[in-house]
Formats: C-alpha cells, sequence, structure tokens
C-alpha cells in the first residue's frame, strides 16, 4: 500500500515569514494530493490539492509543488498570519477510496 | 461546515457497553468513510462504503462494526471496547473512488 511521509512534525515561524511542509510518498502511481488543515477541536478540512497531471497550484497564500520523479510534494504558505496555525496533514491516493495519510505537521506562527 | 455531521459528539463507555455512531452526509455523496485519529499518529482508513456496500475494511477488530443502511447515512457499532480504542472517529464522504473527502466534526470517544 501506499506510504506517506511528513516533515517536519513541528514548525515555528514568525508572523510574515513562510511555511514549508513536505511530503514523500512510495507508490509511483498514485495520482492525487490533498493537503488538510485542522484546528484544534476542528474537523480536517481540504485547503488546497493537485493531481499528478500538474506541477504547481496556487490558491492565494498557499501553494503545492508536485515532483513525480521524485515523488515529493510541498505545501508552501507565504506572508503567514497567527490564523494559520493549525496541523496541516497531506496524503495521496491511487483513486481506490485509499487516502494515505502523513502525521501531521504542527505550524505555530508567532505574533 | 454542515454537510456531513456526526452524533454523538463526545462518548464515554465503559469495556462493556455497546453504543454506535452516527454520521449523516448531505452532500448527495456515494462513497462515505469512518476514520480513527489517535494523538500523534496518521489518520488511519477503518471502512470505506460506496453505493452502500463495503470496498474496504482495514484489518479493523470485530469490536467495531460499521453499518451503511443507505448512501446518506454511516454508523459504526461498538461493543467490548479496549480502552486504547479511545480516539477521535472521523466520518468522511466523497462523491466517488477519485473525489475530495469532507470530513465531519468527529467524535471524542474515551473507553474507561
Amino acid at each position: 500500500g501506499e506510504n506517506v511521509e511528513q516533515h517536519p512534525s513541528t514548525l515555528s515561524v514568525q508572523e510574515g515569514d513562510s511555511a514549508v511542509i513536505k511530503c514523500t510518498y512510495s507508490d509511483s502511481a498514485s495520482n492525487y494530493f490533498p493537503w488538510y488543515k485542522q484546528e484544534l477541536g476542528k474537523r480536517p478540512q481540504l485547503i488546497i490539492d493537485i493531481r499528478s497531471n500538474v506541477g504547481e497550484k496556487k490558491d492565494q497564500r498557499i501553494a503545492v509543488t508536485l515532483n513525480k520523479t521524485a515523488k515529493h510534494f510541498s505545501l508552501h504558505i507565504t506572508e503567514t498570519q497567527p490564523e494559520d496555525s493549525a496541523v496541516y496533514f497531506c496524503a495521496a491516493t491511487l483513486n481506490d477510496y485509499k487516502l494515505s495519510f502523513g502525521a501531521g505537521t504542527t505550524v505555530t506562527v508567532r505574533a | 461546515e454542515t454537510g456531513v455531521t456526526q452524533t454523538p459528539r463526545h462518548l464515554v463507555m465503559g469495556m462493556t457497553n455497546k453504543k454506535s455512531l452516527k454520521c449523516e452526509q448531505h452532500l448527495g455523496h456515494n462513497a462515505m468513510y469512518w476514520y480513527k485519529q489517535s494523538a500523534k499518529k496518521p489518520l488511519e482508513l477503518m471502512f470505506v462504503y460506496s453505493l452502500e456496500e463495503r470496498v474496504e475494511n482495514n484489518s479493523v477488530p470485530s469490536r467495531f462494526s460499521p453499518e451503511c443502511p443507505n448512501s446518506s447515512h454511516l454508523f459504526l457499532h461498538l461493543h467490548t471496547l479496549q480502552p486504547e480504542d479511545s480516539a477521535l472517529y472521523l466520518c468522511a464522504s466523497s462523491q466517488d473512488s477519485a473525489g475530495t473527502q469532507y470530513f465531519g466534526p468527529g467524535t471524542r470517544l474515551t473507553v474507561l
């Protein structure tokens, strides 16, 4: 099955700086890579996703890049704000219903 | 926020109790999922139902028993649980096998 590794496990950044979270996956057939944000006590919410036919996708301050050759994808958050503080999960799937999640990154934005 | 709902939000039960978790989705999706979220661990997929048929059972102990009476409702029946089963249980739904999964708020389960 698919195995997803996520780094770092914790990330502290100064407000206004950028944050980068990296994930690697094992199955080269995986073709869909969503990112979820989970605030304390709340449900995971999709913030951005990318499919394997695209190398980069951007939505305002959030971007995701995918390197299929190296089997890794990354989340980039620019101009971080306190409300970006949360746990972020990457995931990968072969579109067979099974999403394999990374262990999560706890992001803290210091004011 | 109301697309996928779960009840109860919190549950405390003894090891000999029987209880059920309920999930309902109002998104017209065809697939529903149960996940277990424990501290410091990745989300673990437990069960997947597509058009009311179970398509995935991820080596989950038999003390967890899912039920999907229709495409909008999903239950997780619990009996003789262990303290290590204490976790946040999340329900999700998607349009199909390739669709984005949308999560419910979860049920925080504590087994004494």
